[in-house]
């Protein structure tokens, strides 16, 4: 099975822009979650999907949106870009079976980063 | 709150040695499931071992193991017989659920050298 694809792997941004990221979960995956890697701040959670729903999102500013089709594929938009968005943004994709989801592992993409001139 | 802490920022061993990594984490819950990612210069995060809290044995994968103690909330990652390409940001990571939706919760990383 192919791995989780996220493009573009490179971007570069000015302020004020905005910004769309893709990313394609592995085959049969049906959860998706977002996750922005800085040196600062370490990993955090953005946002997770499932069947085109958000169930939950990280504690980020309303600039910060995504969203899920129907195939899995998931997209996250930044709007108003900031200096402070310069990051690797990891994409991450899980079965979501119904087990205990806990226990499902998650998938990661080679990620975006995206540098905010 | 759930809070993982690895107390090591930066680590370095000689090829072929054992090296310990440390992860200590916080939680109220009884059940539930840690992780360890290796994160290579290439970015790609890969997982390395999970643990089921349930579970008194500890995981073993191939050269990599786990010594899990749930009373002191400890989930140390054992490297034996280190190899170049075990050179990495290591992540332990603990898992979430909120509203039935997953969340991973990342330590801040341990950068592993292995040199030859």
């Amino acid at each position: 099975k192919a791995g989780v694809t996220q493009t573009p792997r490179y971007l570069i941004k000015t302020r004020g822009q905005q910004v769309t990221l893709s990313c394609s979960p592995i085959s049969g995956h049906r959860s998706v979650s977002w996750y922005q890697q800085t040196p600062g701040q370490g990993l955090q959670f953005l946002f997770e999907y499932f069947s085109e729903t958000q169930r939950n999102k990280g504690n980020f500013p309303g600039r910060f949106s995504g969203r899920q089709f129907s195939n899995s594929r998931s997209e996250m938009n930044v709007s108003t870009l900031e200096l402070g968005d310069s990051a690797l943004y990891l994409c991450a994709s899980s079965l979501d079976s119904a087990g205990d989801p806990r226990g499902e592992t998650q998938y990661f993409g080679p990620g975006t980063r995206l540098l905010v001139l | 709150a759930q809070t993982v802490t690895q107390s090591q920022p930066e680590m370095s061993v000689q090829e072929a040695e054992t090296v310990t990594l440390s992860c200590t984490y916080d939680t109220s819950e009884n059940n539930y499931y840690l992780f360890w990612y290796k994160q290579p210069p290439s970015r790609q995060m890969i997982l390395v071992i999970r643990q089921e809290a349930y579970k008194q044995q500890n995981a073993t994968e191939n050269r990599f193991s786990v010594n899990f103690q749930k009373a002191a909330k400890s989930f140390s990652l054992k490297i034996s017989d280190s190899q170049l390409g075990d050179t990495a940001m290591y992540f332990c990571a603990f898992m979430r659920l909120i509203q039935g939706a997953q969340k991973l919760v990342f330590g801040q990383g341990t950068r592993l050298t292995i040199n030859p």
